[in-house]
């Protein structure tokens, strides 16, 4: 089965502090994609970031910026002086890379996370 | 503001209505998708459409009918739903093709629709 497996479903940090969520995977493919969305009490799901597997260097976006380990299947988000706006669910997803398996978006079940003032 | 929008934002039906949902997009994206979320619970995929055609319908009961009329609209035909169906009901896009295969999926804001 290709799962997604987030084992912390809730996070709590300060403001101004960092936190690391993290997010395994499993995937008999080689190509495929992963991405972090967070969804606040708002209900979108926004994109907050994505990594290619064939890319060997982490992505980063701003405060975001990921621990991608190909060889563990590990895919952590790290969040560099949190916000009270990070405050949200963040889902960790995988996407394959060709054919049918690339319309699949494969969830985490998610982490909340919680931003002290 | 989000690039996908859904409507209604919410909705309440008995099992006997029929009703629609309806998501729109201007992006260009010609892949489009409907999920389900229960509460707390990440996104199921339900139907995926690739240039309007149904590409992936993830045994969905046949109460939920979708349709994609044009590149832009997607709809999702409710018909003699149980009140388990009751839940936020996601629409999403994309980019399609050999090299958009990291195109991520945009989300709408859902419809939060009940069943009574």
């Amino acid at each position: 089965a290709q799962t997604v497996t987030q084992s912390q479903p809730e996070m709590s940090v300060q403001e101004a502090e960092t936190v690391t969520l993290s997010c395994t995977y499993d995937t008999s493919e080689s190509d495929y994609y992963l991405f972090w969305y967070k969804q606040p009490p708002s209900r979108q799901m926004i994109l907050v970031i994505r990594q290619e597997a064939y890319k060997q260097q982490n992505a980063t976006e701003n405060r975001f910026s990921v621990n991608f380990q190909k060889a563990a299947k590990s895919f952590s988000l790290k969040i560099s002086d949190s916000q009270l706006g990070d405050a949200a669910m963040y889902f960790c997803a995988r996407r394959g890379g060709s054919g049918g398996s690339n319309y699949k978006l494969t969830f985490g079940k998610g982490t909340l996370l919680t931003v002290n003032p | 503001d989000t690039e996908v929008t859904q409507t209604p934002k919410h909705l309440v039906m008995g099992m006997t209505n029929k009703k629609s949902l309806k998501c729109e997009q201007h992006m260009g994206h010609r892949a489009m998708y409907w999920y389900k979320q229960k509460a707390k619970k990440p996104p199921e995929l339900m139907f995926v459409y690739s240039y309007e055609k149904l590409s992936i319908n993830e045994s969905v009961p046949s109460r939920f009918s979708p349709e994609c009329p044009n590149s832009s609209l997607l709809n999702l035909h409710l018909h003699a739903l149980q009140p388990e169906d009751s839940a936020l009901y996601l629409c999403a896009s994309s980019r399609v093709g050999t090299v958009s295969y990291n195109s991520p999926l945009h989300f709408g804001n859902g419809t939060r629709l009940t069943v009574t």
